[in-house]
């Protein structure tokens, strides 16, 4: 069974730091991992999807990786902003319909 | 916007009612899901149809029942639920369900359940 671990599940920096969120997940046998955003009380918006074929994927000031032999993501964030306080969560997928979630990192950025 | 959205956003019910949650999507997905959000635990895959047939029943209580009468719409009913059921329901849809290149998903933002 697929298990996804995020840690750490709290992270508190000052604005303009950069910094690192990391996903586990137990079984490597994944077409991709994707990492979400969601603000308090709302749905998830989607930041990065990296194939299992992939190493990285970037969008802006985020950048994600993915190492399937070790079974590890990470998502780094340069230069954090206050905008940026949110849960971030990665979820792995193993076949169509199977999805499964870490519980998330709460982010908040200070100004 | 997500292209995917929810109504209510907010739902208060007792145990012997009976409500319905909406989910509609205008992104041209085939592929539809419903995941549960209880407080500080993962997201829970509930019910996935695709291209309108349900392929997926995590083990989800009857009281829960899905309905997908077209590809860009997705309901689930509540019946007699528990205080425990208490959570945010997140709809999502995803463009093709066969296809692990094209299906990135996207969110509505949810139904806040709370059981009295």
């Amino acid at each position: 069974k697929q298990e996804v671990t995020q840690i750490p599940a709290a992270l508190s920096v000052p604005e303009g730091e950069n910094l690192v969120l990391n996903c586990s997940f137990t079984d490597s046998a994944i077409y991709n991992l994707q990492w979400f955003r969601q603000d308090p009380g709302k749905g998830l918006t989607s930041l990065l999807l990296i194939q299992s074929s992939q190493r990285e994927q970037t969008s802006g000031r985020l950048n994600a990786s993915l190492d399937k032999s070790s079974g590890r993501s990470t998502l780094y964030i340069a230069a954090s902003q206050p905008g940026d306080s949110a849960t971030y969560l990665c979820a792995v997928r193993r076949n169509n319909n199977d999805m499964r979630f870490g519980a998330g990192t709460r982010l908040t950025v200070k100004p | 916007e997500t292209g995917v959205t929810q109504t209510p956003r907010h739902l208060v019910m007792g145990m012997t009612n009976k409500k319905s949650l909406k989910c509609e999507q205008h992104l041209g997905h085939n592929a539809m899901y419903w995941y549960k959000q209880s407080a500080k635990k993962p997201l829970e895959l509930m019910f996935v149809y695709n291209f309108k047939e349900q392929t997926e029943n995590n083990s989800v209580p009857s009281r829960f029942s899905p309905e997908c009468p077209n590809s860009s719409h997705l309901f689930l009913h509540l019946h007699t639920l528990q205080p425990e059921d208490s959570a945010l329901y997140l709809c999502a849809s995803s463009q093709d369900p066969y296809s692990a290149t094209n299906e990135k998903l996207f969110f509505g933002s949810g139904t806040q359940l709370s059981v009295l």
